[in-house]
């Protein structure tokens, strides 16, 4: 696609509830990423995809929290047993492999858990 | 591990002046890049200018231009001819270039409100 998509837009949760957000990066982009971005605050790195290279998880806050990229394509973002302070927009990436030129980034799902 | 820091929660400007949002970084690596991405209220992160650490000479966008001080580890970004589009919050981020997975690390974010 022309740019990197995000669904949905927002979505809001209760409390214990699992939710999936879903990126469609850029075509030919190998690299895709997660960050979370938090009520006044920046950007918090969560994961990373390249191509078929084993995910760095490093940003992944708890156990709670996991995704997946299938094809080399799609990635989907798994939050299980949503707590409140899990709210927050979460934004999606991609680039081409190991870019420095920065990334193209999506709108953004924006997770409210009440 | 690197950390960017914006000391500025909130800047106004008024329309057609210049205002300088201020970022400092701190890092023990030589090679890197910096970044000023702008987030308008569409929640669209937007790339604004970028620096590579090894280039003495600031980087240029049109409106957009850096202030890059390598040995202060500082990384201004100056707003000319401020206008009403340019409200939003921006931005500082890092770049460690890696082997594997060319992290950005940001800033805080400093608001922009500009006024007419």
């Amino acid at each position: 696609g022309a740019g990197v998509s995000q669904s949905p837009s927002n979505k809001v949760t209760e409390k214990g509830k699992d939710v999936e957000l879903r990126c469609d990066p850029i075509s030919g982009h190998t690299a895709l990423y997660w960050y979370r971005q938090s009520l006044g605050q920046g950007l918090e790195f969560l994961i990373y995809f390249q191509g078929n290279s084993a995910p760095d998880k490093s940003g992944l806050p708890s156990d709670r929290f996991s995704a997946e990229r299938t094809g080399g394509s799609v990635s989907t973002l798994t939050i299980q047993r949503t707590q409140q302070e899990d709210s927050a927009v979460y934004l999606c990436a991609s680039s081409l492999r190991d870019s420095n030129y920065g990334y193209t980034f999506g709108s953004g799902t924006r997770l409210t858990v009440v | 591990a690197q950390t960017v820091t914006q000391s500025q929660p909130e800047m106004s400007v008024q329309e057609a002046e210049t205002v300088t949002l201020s970022c400092t970084y701190d890092t023990s690596e030589n090679n890197y890049y910096l970044f000023w991405y702008k987030q308008p209220p569409s929640r669209q992160m937007i790339l604004v200018i970028r620096q590579e650490a090894y280039k003495q000479q600031n980087a240029t966008e049109n409106r957009f231009s850096v202030n890059f001080q390598k040995a202060a580890k500082s990384f201004s970004l100056k707003i000319s001819d401020s206008q009403l589009g340019d409200t939003a919050m921006y931005f500082c981020a890092f770049m460690k270039p890696r082997e594997y997975g060319n992290k950005l690390v940001f800033g805080a974010g400093t608001i922009l409100r500009v006024k007419s």
